[in-house]
């Protein structure tokens, strides 16, 4: 068990629908990070927060966007959906500021879009 | 080009085989370098971690990294059916605030009784 938590597992939604997924991190971590994992591209980042506020964005939609609260967990908010955002998406988190120390993954919430 | 190059596969040992997997990057900011291991349907789980070039070893499994040829590698001694899964490589700058992690495709290893 890596200790960070995501929820729901799955879900099945359709197309043009807006989704929010759910991650809580490591006791201890200020820093969440999220991927997306697909067949064709692999996982990918898309968005890191720290200590509540956005530090790097990677290949991230314009219709995805996410926070972060004062209790450190965070949420991903998937709008318009399309049907090639079906994919497992994922959250890291870690200690920052310290050398050596590697992110741990949940295990992800599968989005099925129809 | 992709960033991180990584076969993949799938790669069948028979048990007890030593298992070698590799990946190339591109990227001279990468300085830090993970392994993960991924069974089907669920998160990645870190296996090995370093930023030095050399050798670190943790029980069966030893992460070899080579900085000056931007190639690093994975053994596994002694496999076990239950390696059976797909190894990714990832890497990341060494900015301490920043370390989103690039990802190799996986490799898919199938280690048979």
């Amino acid at each position: 068990d890596s200790g960070v938590t995501q929820t729901p597992k799955h879900l099945i939604t359709a197309t043009g629908q807006r989704v929010t997924l759910r991650c809580s991190p490591r006791s201890g971590d200020l820093s969440v990070y999220w991927y997306q994992q697909s067949l064709d591209q692999g996982l990918q980042f898309l968005i890191q927060y720290y200590n509540g506020e956005e530090r790097a964005k990677g290949n991230i939609l314009e219709r995805f966007s996410a926070q972060q609260f004062p209790d450190l967990h965070s949420e991903l908010n998937l709008s318009s959906l399309e049907l090639g955002d079906s994919a497992l998406y994922f959250c890291a988190s870690s200690v920052e500021g310290v050398v050596g120390q590697p992110q741990h993954f949940g295990d992800g919430t599968r989005l099925s879009i129809l | 080009q992709k960033e991180v190059e990584q076969d993949p596969g799938p790669l069948s040992v028979p048990e007890g085989a030593i298992v070698s997997l590799n990946c190339t990057y591109s990227n001279s900011a990468f300085q830090y370098f993970m392994w993960y291991r991924q069974y089907s349907r669920k998160g990645p789980e870190l296996l090995m971690y370093t930023y030095s070039s050399g050798n670190k070893e943790d029980g069966r499994f030893t992460a070899q990294v080579d900085k000056s040829s931007k190639y690093i590698s994975l053994f596994i001694r002694d496999s076990q059916p239950s390696d059976s899964a797909t190894y990714l490589c990832a890497m990341s700058p060494m900015d301490t605030g920043r370390r989103a992690l690039t990802f190799g495709s996986g490799t898919r290893l199938q280690v048979q009784p």
